[in-house]
């Protein structure tokens, strides 16, 4: 049981370049979710979906795309990378009904 | 808004000590409150899950407590071991947009020293 997956863990991008930071579970929740982590700031919520076809807008979105094709994968597409995007990114999962989260390992993006 | 505190943002304590972190939050109307615990380089694992309905939560040596009414969460370490070392984050969770999300605090950085 993999949980929830993420790639790459580790990226180093130049200002104005694009990427995708990859989420996958196998636990088919319907939740999904990405969070950032920056210091001192705890975890803020960046783009959210409750199911394939679904996606919403959480706390920090601007900067960020994400879609939501299939149940088990929901990535998420920096168009246009900034420094201020330099962050721990986190994808994490649950059933609708559920209390409790599954985090993935974490992404570390560095934008120079 | 709803936000969730924590202070200290780093504690250092010997092994054997017991010790408290906290967490609080400013809108006492919710239905639960999460303790997670974040090893460097690695995701949230949950820890406790305490509803708001309870007073206390168990889990071996962690204690959760709520008390809603005062806005605040205490995390309750028994015996502290180097093992322990982690940084702790308490959430809440919020209804915004078509979802129930949570909100964290920014987390205490526990070292345990041998």
């Amino acid at each position: 049981n993999a949980g929830v997956t993420q790639t790459p863990k580790f990226q180093v991008l130049k200002t104005g370049q694009s990427m995708t930071l990859q989420c996958a579970q196998d636990m088919n929740h319907e939740y999904m979710s990405w969070y950032r982590q920056d210091p001192g700031m705890g975890l803020r919520l960046i783009h959210y979906s409750v199911g394939a076809g679904i996606t919403d807008q959480g706390e920090v979105p601007n900067g960020y795309n994400v879609s939501r094709s299939t149940t088990e994968d929901f990535p998420l597409r920096l168009l246009s990378a900034a420094p201020s995007q330099t962050s721990v990114y986190f994808c994490a999962s649950r059933t609708g009904s559920a209390n409790v989260l599954t985090f993935g390992a974490g992404s570390r993006l560095t934008v120079l | 808004k709803q936000e969730v505190t924590q202070i200290p943002a780093a504690l250092s304590v010997p092994e054997g000590e017991n010790l408290v972190l906290n967490c609080s939050f400013t809108d006492s109307a919710i239905y639960n409150l999460q303790w997670f615990r974040q090893d460097p380089g690695k995701g949230l694992t949950s820890l406790l899950l305490i509803q708001s309905s309870q007073r206390e939560q168990t889990s071996g040596r962690l204690n959760a407590s709520l008390d809603k009414s005062s806005g605040r969460s205490t995390l309750y370490i028994a015996a502290s071991q180097p093992g322990d070392s982690a940084t702790y984050l308490c959430a809440v969770p919020t209804f915004s947009g078509s979802a129930r999300q949570l909100t964290f605090g920014s987390g205490t950085q526990l070292t345990v020293l041998p």
